[in-house]
């Protein structure tokens, strides 16, 4: 089935341990995002990449790293996990790069729920 | 500065008409998008206005007034499986999405 897969589903972590959300796609979409979503607040973009080798920052990104070595898979790295990164997290690809105009539409993965304790 | 407003929650009945409000201020627009989001789920892309007026798409239309900053999200015919969130965003001047809290939408039988 085309579309994004992630992992884990679901993950209950200590704060300061190290974690990588895994997220890849198969319908070789050129861009890629992570974006964390909580109650009360919109989507808010992490990071994207817009090709393989390329990375960029979004709105919230401190904490976060990502890395794009090839077209289909994006992993998000939490390097020292704190308790505000508790959240819900969700990667997207576009066909159209970030920043470009006209329906740029996402399609997301299903994803992954973090808790840092 | 930028911002876009969405209710919080909004209660329908199966069978009936609910619309969703979205007003947004930007210095510069370039589109606003409509998903839904099932409760544990993804969001998925429902509709794109980038002009004014009303894009009909079967069972839901969304309605776009650049001037007053304004769009909504018209739901006919409404069925039990159209509970959900629903997220609006618009695309500013330099194309980055921003993003509303949503909509979650209760639907009675």
């Amino acid at each position: 089935i085309a579309g994004i897969t992630q992992a884990p589903t679901s993950q209950i972590l200590a704060a300061g341990r190290r974690m990588t959300l895994r997220c890849t796609q198969d319908m070789r979409h050129n861009a890629m995002y992570w974006y964390r979503q909580d109650l009360g607040l919109g989507l808010r973009l992490i990071h994207y990449s817009n090709t393989a080798g390329t990375t960029g920052k979004g709105e919230v990104p401190d904490g976060y790293s990502v890395s794009r070595a090839n077209t289909d898979d994006f992993p998000l790295t939490l390097a020292s996990a704190v308790p505000s990164q508790t959240s819900v997290y969700f990667c997207a690809s576009s066909d159209s790069p970030h920043g470009a105009s006209g329906a740029n539409v996402l399609t997301f993965g299903a994803g992954s729920r973090l808790t840092v304790l | 500065g930028q911002n876009i407003d969405q209710p919080t929650e909004m209660t329908a009945t199966e069978g009936a008409i609910v619309q969703i409000n979205c007003t947004y201020q930007t210095s510069g627009f370039n589109g606003l998008f409509w998903y839904q989001q099932h409760a544990g789920e993804a969001p998925t892309f429902l509709s794109y206005n980038v002009l004014d007026g009303l894009e009909e798409k079967g069972r839901f239309s969304s309605f776009l007034s650049r001037s007053k900053g304004y769009s909504y999200l018209l739901l006919k015919e409404l069925q039990m499986k159209d509970s959900a969130s629903y997220l609006c965003a618009f695309m500013d001047s330099n194309y980055q999405l921003i993003w509303g809290a949503g909509t979650k939408l209760i639907i009675k039988p």
